[in-house]
């Protein structure tokens, strides 16, 4: 069985300040990750997602996130956040065995003036 | 990439009632799922919508309570039935093309239940 720990529920961060949100999967097998955003009142967009070859991957809007297979871990990152990056922010991870994702518990971005 | 639309966006229902909400995608997709999204929470799939045959559910949910249709490609329905307070959540519809190796999935805007 697969499961997905996001260990913060909330992260506060002033604006233009770095910030990394925490993943941790469990799997037997060997998977896929992905972070979706939620902006509030509005529905799931993927933000990126490892499938395969390089372990760093990166948004269009500043966003990366490095897969660690030693460690079971696809934090995400972002040098310097904005207001507008705002949002809930929910890792997941999917096989090819069991087509559905496993959400974590997702993270609440914060991001003050 | 997929657009998908859900329906209706959002529905207010009396305990007991039953509640159907639409997926509608733009393009044949292989795979529909269905998630439950209660408030505060984590998304919690319901079930794979399979075409042509019975669906599939996760444990702790079950076809008398969240009947699933989907009769080709690109539609399928949920039926919330008998509805209590605790079936308060957004429901969303995703879809995934079978690629072979991955499972990129894209979400509906989701419907958002109230039941009072």
């Amino acid at each position: 069985a697969q499961s997905v720990t996001q260990l913060d529920s909330q992260v506060p961060v002033f604006e233009e300040a770095p910030v990394e949100l925490r993943c941790n999967y469990s799997s037997s097998v060997s998977v896929y990750l992905f972070w979706y955003v939620q902006y509030p009142n509005q529905g799931l967009q993927l933000l990126l997602k490892y499938l395969s070859g390089s372990t760093l991957v990166e948004s269009i809007n500043g966003f990366e996130a490095e897969f660690n297979k030693s460690q079971t871990s696809f934090h995400l990152r972002k040098p310097s956040v904005h207001i507008s990056d705002t949002a809930e922010y929910f890792c997941a991870v999917g096989d090819t065995g069991r087509r559905a994702l496993t959400f974590g518990s997702g993270t609440r971005l914060q991001v003050q003036p | 990439s997929a657009v998908i639309s859900q329906k209706p966006s959002r529905d207010i229902c009396q305990r007991g009632t039953s509640l159907t909400i639409q997926c509608q995608v733009d393009s044949q997709v292989t795979m529909m799922f269905w998630y439950r999204q209660q408030p505060g929470q984590s998304l919690t799939l319901i079930a794979t919508a399979n075409q042509g045959s019975e669906a599939t559910y996760e444990s702790g949910f079950v076809i008398d309570k969240f009947p699933i249709s989907r009769p080709n490609l690109t539609f399928s329905t949920l039926t919330v039935s008998n509805m209590s307070p605790e079936d308060s959540s957004i429901y969303l519809c995703s879809v995934a093309r079978d690629s072979g190796t991955y499972n990129e999935q894209f979400f509906g805007p989701g419907t958002r239940l109230t039941v009072l």
